[in-house]
């Protein structure tokens, strides 16, 4: 069975920084793309961040870039979100899921509260 | 980049059939066939029910269908149950790796 677990997640001051993980386990997590997706407390789904198979590849919604950096350890079957200078608007749970074009399996989420 | 315009609520009675429209840009929608659907429960993690404009996954029910025309994708259930209500989200490749939502539609089933 595929399972994505997130963790992470939690309280930050504004100007801050958190580190989300991801641990994957049931597939062969070398063989796909992953993303992450957030959603801001009662508002929808926004695209986050994609990476490649082999860590090579990434990208990002526009109000993320410089901020966030997407990274995956594939040792360890894991996909990371690496937030800097974050700020209020960035609050929102945050999931992480498999595939680039279609996302087939979902995690259940991480929520990130950035206020001070 | 704009995200792609859904209704904000739809709704319909138990056994009727109702629709769910998407409208990108030739950019985005129009360009690909790579629109696929979500549905969320409150509280709940997004479920894939459609992908590459119109293909169903493993599972899910046949009364959940995609079809696209130029830049609207459409998602259309039949047989309406009570467990289909949630929110719904439509999503399409716009080039370059990245990805845009549409602002949600929830459907409520009377």
């Amino acid at each position: 069975e595929v399972q994505l677990v997130e963790s992470g997640g939690g309280l930050v001051q504004p100007g801050g920084s958190l580190r989300l993980s991801c641990a994957a386990s049931g597939f062969t997590f070398s063989n796909f793309w992953m993303r992450w997706v957030r959603q801001a407390p009662g508002k929808g789904l926004e695209w986050v961040a994609n990476i490649n198979q082999d860590g090579g590849e990434n990208y990002y919604v526009d109000p993320v870039k410089g901020r966030f950096t997407i990274s995956r350890d594939n040792a360890k079957n894991s996909l990371y979100l690496q937030m800097n200078s974050l700020r209020a608007e960035d609050t929102a749970v945050y999931y992480c899921a498999r595939g680039l074009r279609w996302s087939d399996n979902w995690g259940q989420g991480t929520l990130v509260t950035v206020s001070s | 980049q704009s995200a792609l315009t859904q209704p904000a609520s739809v709704s319909g009675s138990p056994g009727q059939s109702i629709t769910i429209s998407c409208t990108g840009t030739s950019s985005d929608v129009g360009n690909y066939n790579l629109v696929s659907w979500y549905q969320q429960h409150p509280g709940k993690a997004p479920k894939l029910m459609i992908y590459e404009d119109n293909k169903r996954p493993s599972g899910v029910s046949n009364r959940f269908s995609g079809s696209k025309s130029g830049n609207t994708a459409s998602l259309t259930i039949s047989g309406l149950q009570a467990e289909d209500e949630a929110d719904y989200y439509c999503c399409s490749y716009s080039g370059y790796s990245t990805f845009l939502f549409g602002g949600g539609t929830k459907l409520t089933v009377l």
